[in-house]
Parts: C-alpha cells; structure tokens; sequence
C-alpha cells in the first residue's frame, strides 16, 4: 500500500544550527503535505502544510520544501532552540478528511 | 486557544470489559477525529465524525465504535478489550474546511491486561 515515511528516526541538532527533517511519500495524488510536532507527553501540533501545487511555504523559523519529482518533504527549523525537541510527523493528504502520518523523526537539540 | 480534552490520561482495563473513551473540544468544530498511535507505526486513524451522529470509518476501525451526539463531544468506545488494542489514544478536532489543520488532546495511555 502508499505510505508516507520518514527518513531518519532520530536526528541530533546543536542548538543554534539549522535542521532539516526529512520524508518521502508514495502516493502522488496527495493534495496537501503537513507537519506536525509532538513535545513528550503532550498530543500533536500542527506546524506548517504545503499544497501540492506549491514547492516552498515559509513559517516562523520554518520552512517546508516540497519536491515532487522525487516524492519528497522536508522541514527546514532555523536556529533550533531546546524548545524544538520533540517527535516531528509528516503526513499528507488526498482531501478526503483522512490524514496518512509517516512513523516520526526524533529530533533531539543539544545544548 | 482551542483545547481539545480527554476523560482520562491513563486506564487500565481486563480483557473483555466495555472501555469508554471520552473527548471534548471547545472550539465550535465541526470535525473530531480518533487515533492510536503506537511506536513505530505513527498516528492511525480510527474512526472520524464531520457532524453530529455522523461517523466514518478510517484505517483501522476494527474492534471500535463511536459516538457524537453532541457537536463537542466524541467517544471511542472499545466493545470488548484485548490486550492488542493496548495503545496511545488521540482525540483530535478541525474545522471543516481546514480538516488537516487538528488540534489534539493530551492522550489517553490504555492498558489491557
């Protein structure tokens, strides 16, 4: 079946240095890629999403890069700070209310 | 801020008894939602509600029931516990035309034993 993945479980950032997260997905019909961020203990947030018709969306210190040809996604955290420790979900979309989450990339920052 | 609420953050229940999971949200939205998520296999949805008495099934509703009979509210109900359905469970809530845009709730732990 389609599926959306990660490509790293873990990653380990210095705090202040950028980080990009990455993920590949299958199924080309998706209308909408999102990311989400899970801090310990708490439920998912949703951070940024990306149409399938755009390639670049920009947010406060993050940027989702989405590139097509090759079914993949990226996030991109500028100046990671402590605070941006947590469990980040990709997940994408068909428009029809069922969001498909790939497994997570740990994203752990160090002082 | 939108808070979304579960009934409980954690439960531990025998094999076969009749589990109740309970969710609020106080934003007015249209759109809840229930998942598990259990290590490795990320968020799974398991049943999804756009209106009140209206369900659909997501990706895995086997062994589960809803319902919404109020726009805030949306249980999870577990007829008969087995020890697989040990899981992390995530209420969620969206408006309708922003569905992928969720809000979550805090968790629910379940246990079966």
């Amino acid at each position: 079946g389609e599926s959306v993945g990660l490509h790293l479980p873990t990653l380990s950032v210095q705090e202040g240095d950028n980080s990009i997260i990455n993920c590949a997905y299958s199924n080309s019909a998706s209308d909408y890629f999102i990311w989400y961020k899970q801090e310990s203990g708490k439920g998912p947030q949703f951070i940024i999403d990306i149409r399938s018709n755009m390639d670049k969306r920009q947010g406060q210190r993050v940027t989702v890069l989405l590139n097509k040809t090759v079914k993949h996604l990226s996030l991109q955290i500028a100046a990671t700070q402590p605070g941006d420790s947590a469990v980040y979900f990709c997940a994408e979309t068909t428009n029809d209310y069922k969001l498909s989450f790939g497994a997570g990339t740990t994203v752990t920052v160090r002082a | 801020d939108v808070k979304v609420t579960q009934s409980s953050r954690y439960l531990v229940k025998r094999t076969g008894e009749k589990v109740f999971l309970e969710c609020v949200q106080d934003m007015d939205h249209e759109n809840m939602f229930w998942y598990r998520q259990d290590p490795g296999l990320g968020l799974r949805l398991i049943y999804f509600s756009y209106d009140v008495k209206m369900k659909e099934k997501g990706d895995i509703p086997e062994g589960y029931s809803v319902s919404r009979e109020k726009k805030e509210r949306f249980s999870l109900i577990l007829e008969s516990a087995s020890t697989n359905q040990t899981s992390m469970y995530l209420c969620a809530s969206s408006f309708a035309s922003f569905f992928y845009e969720q809000y979550f709730g805090p968790g629910t732990r379940l246990t079966v034993t």
